[in-house]
Parts: structure tokens; C-alpha cells; sequence
């Protein structure tokens, strides 16, 4: 099956540095890949949508320069947190769609990192 | 931006028994899908039911899709401890490729 590799599961940064998560297609190429974000007991709010090759299409209320998306391949794209403040702390959870299945096919999830800022 | 509600959010059963999970959505949708997340992991993708399908099985998981209503059940049949996860309904809006996800259920099965 499918497999998205995220790295790393958990990350401990102090305020004001930056973290960079990774998102990889194992066997399959992905033009499109979306990064999400979860808090403790709740859903799953889409922050933006990565685009191979193409610049980041972002969710309203998410900021752009402090969530900054690159996706310079078809199996990687990179969520990078600037400049990182405690209220960052969450779960970010990277999926993909393999380009080559119609839109009528599921998403295929990266187990997920774990950002805490101190 | 979150699609709709789920409810109930949290459900405890006993192994054995079925559990029903509904989903209410509020646009038009391409298909929607059912996903399992076990605590502090990834979604597994359970089952994608297309806007033109009205049920869907797999092994002991059936759903149900209601466009009118708006409204996807996803029933367990003969629960297991390890059934026990957050299952999530998500849609694929027409016109868009985005999959928006809603609040969740937090399922227990005890043993």
C-alpha cells in the first residue's frame, strides 16, 4: 500500500527557533500533499496545500510566513515553523494523494509530528 | 475550516456490540471518507463512499450516504477492544481538491 514517510514523529524546539517536519511519498508520487493540524481531542483543521513546484495555497486565518511549505519534488514536501512560540505546540500531520489515482481516492497520512516549543 | 458535525462525540460500548457514528456535511461533495486514528498516530483510510453510492461495506464496517440529508453513518458491526480509536468523516468538495474533516468520535470498546 501506500506509504508517507513524516519526519520527525516528535520535535522539543525553544521559542524563536524554526522546526522543519518532512513529508515523503514512499512509493508513489504526489504533485499535491496537504498539511493539517491537530489539537488534543479534536479534528483535523487543513492549514494549507502543497503544490510540487508551485507556491503553498493557504487556509484563511493561517499564516504564510510563519508556516512556510516548500514541495520541490513529487515524494517531499517541507513544513517549516519560523520563528516558533509555545501556542505552535501541536500535532502537524502531512497526507498525499498518489497523482496518478483520480480525485475519487483517499488520502494517505504520515504518522504525524509532535511540536512542543518551550 | 471544518466540514460539519459528528456525533456522538464520544461513544463507550461493550465488545460484541455495534456502534454507529453519524456525519453531517454542509456542501456539495465528490465522495466521503472514513478514518480511523489510533491516539497521537496518523489516519488510516477506511472506507470512501462516491456522492452517487447510498451504501458501502468492508468487513464489519458499513456506511450509508444520504445526499439530501447530507448526513454518512459508519456502523461497526461485532466490536473489538481494538475497534477502540477517533474515527473521522472527511468530504471532498465538488469543484475543489481539498478533504475537510469533521469533529470526530471518540469510540471505547471495553473489553
Amino acid at each position: 500500500g501506500a506509504v508517507v514517510s513524516q519526519h520527525p514523529s516528535w520535535v522539543i524546539c525553544k521559542s524563536g527557533t524554526s522546526v522543519k517536519i518532512e513529508c515523503r511519498s514512499l512509493d508513489f508520487q504526489a504533485t499535491t500533499m496537504f498539511w493539517y493540524r491537530q489539537f488534543p481531542k479534536q479534528s483535523l483543521m487543513l492549514m494549507a496545500t502543497s503544490n510540487e513546484g508551485s507556491k503553498a495555497t493557504y487556509e484563511q486565518g493561517v499564516e504564510k510566513d510563519k508556516f512556510l511549505i516548500n514541495h520541490a519534488s513529487l515524494t517531499l514536501s517541507t513544513l517549516t515553523v519560523t520563528s516558533a512560540h509555545p501556542e505552535d505546540s501541536s500535532f502537524y500531520i502531512c497526507s498525499a494523494r498518489d497523482s496518478l489515482s483520480s480525485y475519487n481516492s483517499p488520502l494517505h497520512f504520515g504518522n504525524g509530528t509532535r511540536l512542543t516549543v518551550t | 475550516s471544518q466540514q460539519g458535525e459528528e456525533d456522538p462525540q464520544a461513544l463507550s460500548i461493550q465488545e460484541g456490540e455495534n456502534a454507529t457514528m453519524n456525519c453531517s456535511y454542509k456542501t456539495s461533495i465528490n465522495n466521503l471518507q472514513w478514518y480511523r486514528q489510533n491516539s497521537g498516530r496518523g489516519l488510516v483510510h477506511l472506507i470512501l463512499i462516491r456522492s452517487n453510492e447510498r451504501e458501502k461495506h468492508s468487513g464489519r464496517l458499513r456506511v450509508t450516504l444520504d445526499t439530501s440529508k447530507k448526513s454518512s453513518s459508519l456502523l461497526i458491526t461485532a466490536s473489538r477492544a481494538a475497534d477502540t480509536a477517533s474515527y473521522f468523516c472527511a468530504t471532498e468538495n465538488t469543484g475543489g481538491f481539498k478533504t475537510i474533516f469533521g469533529a470526530g468520535t471518540r469510540l471505547f470498546v471495553k473489553a
